[in-house]
């Protein structure tokens, strides 16, 4: 049973960093991919970037160049996002989404983790 | 980047009446390798997103029978072929065929009328 276990929410000051985490279990790093998504509140969904975990090799959304950092460890099967520089519109939900290659899209959803950014 | 259009923007249904959701893309989602890599997903309220359809018409994992996925090229629909009150929410289609970047559609609400 794949499972994608996020770390709970976080208030931030504009400015600040936020890391997220995300727990897979029942082989869901094994060969796969790990993909961000925020939705800001009552918004659609945005990608953010994702990561290989058994190469360790990151690719960011535009939008979000230079601000974000995706990172795994594959020893305990968690991926992280990082997201730095934050303004009141980073507000949102954060989900860690698996991708896997046999079906060319993303699988299994973490529960998501509320940012919010508040002075 | 792609870009993905859904319409309706909201579809209220009569329970037991069918629901059907087009998403159209500013380019051909057709990838080199041949397959065509759009998905539908499905947020329930306060929920995170669900995948119903992968490869454009293919279910997922314990998904009902009710969802059928179809289309080509640029134009696709998800049908759902009697709404239960369960199907309430919000679908998004969404391709990795051109990646970098993922992109999803605008989202279509789907309520009981």
């Amino acid at each position: 049973q794949v499972q994608l276990v996020q770390s709970g929410a976080e208030v931030k000051k504009p400015g600040s960093s936020v890391k997220v985490s995300c727990k897979a279990s029942g082989g869901a790093l094994s060969s796969n991919t790990i993909s961000w998504v925020r939705q800001a509140p009552g918004q659609g969904l945005e990608w953010m970037g994702r990561i290989i975990p058994i190469l360790g090799i990151p690719n960011y959304a535009q939008k979000f160049q230079g601000r974000v950092t995706i990172t795994a460890d594959k020893s305990t099967s968690t991926a992280y996002m990082e997201l730095s520089s934050l303004r009141s519109e980073d507000t949102a939900v954060y989900y860690c989404a698996r991708g896997a290659l046999d079906l060319g899209t993303e699988d299994y959803w973490g529960q998501g983790t509320l940012v919010t950014v508040s002075s | 980047d792609i870009v993905l259009t859904q319409t309706p923007l909201s579809s209220p249904v009569i329970l037991g009446q069918p629901a059907s959701i087009s998403c159209r893309s500013s380019q051909s989602l057709v990838h080199s390798d041949g397959n065509t890599y759009l998905s539908w997903l499905q947020q329930r309220p306060g929920q995170p997103p669900r995948l119903l359809i992968y490869k454009v018409s293919n279910r997922f994992s314990g998904v009902p029978d009710r969802f059928s996925g179809s289309g080509a090229g640029t134009d696709f629909t998800l049908k759902i072929s009697r709404v239960e009150a369960e199907d309430v929410g919000v679908y998004y289609c969404m391709q990795a065929t051109h990646f970098p970047p993922l992109t999803f559609g605008g989202g279509t609400k789907v309520e009981i009328k």
